[in-house]
């Protein structure tokens, strides 16, 4: 599964847009982008998948490059209850990927007043 | 709709103790999977379940860790004797088979060993 890199925190402020940028230069012809968010003490939480362009659902936009090596999950208007750990992985899809997610260390994401 | 289900949420233990943790999936989700959270890191898988079957455990450390999910829905993780350095989050989610990958993640427990 392909390896990715995000950066460990950033910090914004309450009604501005943030965008986490997430690297995955081997990622390959199959694998797929995912995000998750997690705050404390619970489970983390699917927000956004997407293959390539742009993918937007009611919570988060995703952008994709053409080459798919990075990819930008963007969070419009954050509030205070953002503030969260947020996951890239990258991998196939369920069944090729017998369902495995390699989360990493996530970014920390803290929105303030 | 119900979501994952955990039990206990806490739990503390000497070292050497044995634990065991239980995990209730969303109905109709046939794929279970049980992951360990050390504080700072990302969940990692320790064993997944295609109903009844565990199809991936390379990661679960037989020694002393096992799990069941007998009927194909309820799971339990086990770990005897617990040291030290199982301290962590033990996390269940559930999902449906293909298509996506969207885990649904319960609650998660927090286990203290002293």
């Amino acid at each position: 599964l392909a390896k990715t890199t995000q950066p460990i925190s950033m910090d914004s402020y309450e009604g501005q847009e943030v965008n986490i940028t997430c690297s995955h230069n081997n990622i390959a012809t199959n694998d797929y982008i995912t995000w998750y968010q997690q705050f404390p003490s619970q489970g983390p939480r699917f927000i956004i998948q997407g293959y390539k362009t742009k993918v937007t659902n009611e919570v988060a936009s995703l952008f994709i490059p053409a080459d798919r090596k990075s990819s930008t999950l963007s969070l419009p208007r954050v509030s205070l209850s953002d503030t969260a750990v947020y996951y890239c992985l990258v991998g196939d899809l369920p069944p090729r990927n017998t369902g495995k997610l390699i989360f990493g260390q996530g970014t920390t994401l803290q929105v303030k007043p | 709709e119900a979501g994952v289900v955990q039990s206990p949420r806490y739990k503390i233990i000497e070292k050497k103790q044995p634990v065991a943790f239980w995990c209730n999936p969303i109905s109709g989700h046939n794929t279970l999977y049980w992951y360990l959270q050390n504080l700072g890191q990302g969940p990692e898988l320790l064993i997944r379940y295609e109903n009844e079957e565990a199809v991936d455990d390379s990661q679960l450390p037989k020694d002393r860790f096992s799990a069941e999910r007998l009927k194909g829905v309820d799971s339990t993780l086990k770990i005897q004797p617990a040291e030290l350095g199982d301290s962590a989050v033990y996390l269940c989610a559930s999902s449906l088979a293909g298509g996506s990958n969207e885990q649904f993640f319960g609650p998660g427990t927090r286990l203290t060993v002293l």
